[in-house]
């Protein structure tokens, strides 16, 4: 079947250190998204892209939309503390029989910072 | 305050119980969605209403009923619970579609099924 996926599943950084992450679709995408969950929270939009090859900043995270429209990137430069969460790449629905305006999510990130 | 809130915040229940988590916003939001969060799985859409009176199924709707009778309103109910039916359940609202809209969301109902 069709998937949105997020690598890597997690990742066990330094404070300080710059993060990489990504999400492939098997899919032709026209909009990505990035979310972060805070621990007990509900997510929140990071970035949202709409270009093949648009690439985007707030502040020290930059994402890119993949020039094949079935990937994305999400990077953190020196990452802080408070940057511990979870991180989910979304797109259009890739299931069948739903509606059109429901959002995939991929799996998650979920980033852990050693200070 | 404004906002999206979700109740109860903790529910345990028993298998085969009728069970319904409530969603109410502020905004007058359009848009309202359910998802579900599991280990492994991420977030996986059960269902959503584009406005009132319209719902849609998401992935994983089987098991589930929502009603849409006010714009800021959104219930979700289990019919009979099952203890896959565990889950973190997050509701989320946006002014329009999710493409071209931030969803905004809940800080999510913990459900157990015994």
């Amino acid at each position: 079947g069709q998937q949105l996926n997020q690598s890597p599943q997690s990742m066990f950084i330094q404070e300080g250190e710059d993060v990489s992450m990504n999400c492939t679709s098997s899919s032709i995408f026209n909009t990505w998204l990035w979310y972060k969950q805070d621990p007990g929270e509900g997510p929140v939009l990071l970035i949202a892209l709409y270009k093949a090859g648009e690439l985007t900043s707030n502040g020290r995270l930059t994402a890119q939309f993949g020039i094949t429209r079935k990937d994305s990137f999400l990077n953190i430069s020196a990452s802080i503390p408070s940057d511990v969460g979870i991180y989910f790449c979304a797109g259009p629905p890739l299931y069948s029989g739903g509606g059109a305006d429901g959002l995939t999510f991929g799996k998650g990130t979920h980033l852990i910072i050693q200070p | 305050d404004a906002g999206i809130t979700q109740s109860p915040r903790y529910k345990i229940t028993e298998t085969g119980r009728q069970v319904t988590l409530m969603c109410h916003q502020t905004w007058s939001h359009s848009y309202m969605f359910w998802y579900r969060q599991d280990l492994g799985h991420g977030l996986r859409l059960i269902y959503y209403s584009a406005a009132a009176d319209i719902t849609d199924k998401g992935e994983v709707s089987d098991g589930y009923v929502v009603s849409r009778s006010k714009t800021e309103n959104f219930p979700l109910t289990l019919e009979s619970a099952t203890r896959s039916q565990t889950s973190v359940y997050f509701c989320a609202s946006s002014p329009g579609s999710p493409n071209n809209s931030p969803l905004h969301f809940g800080n999510g109902t913990r459900l157990t099924v015994t």
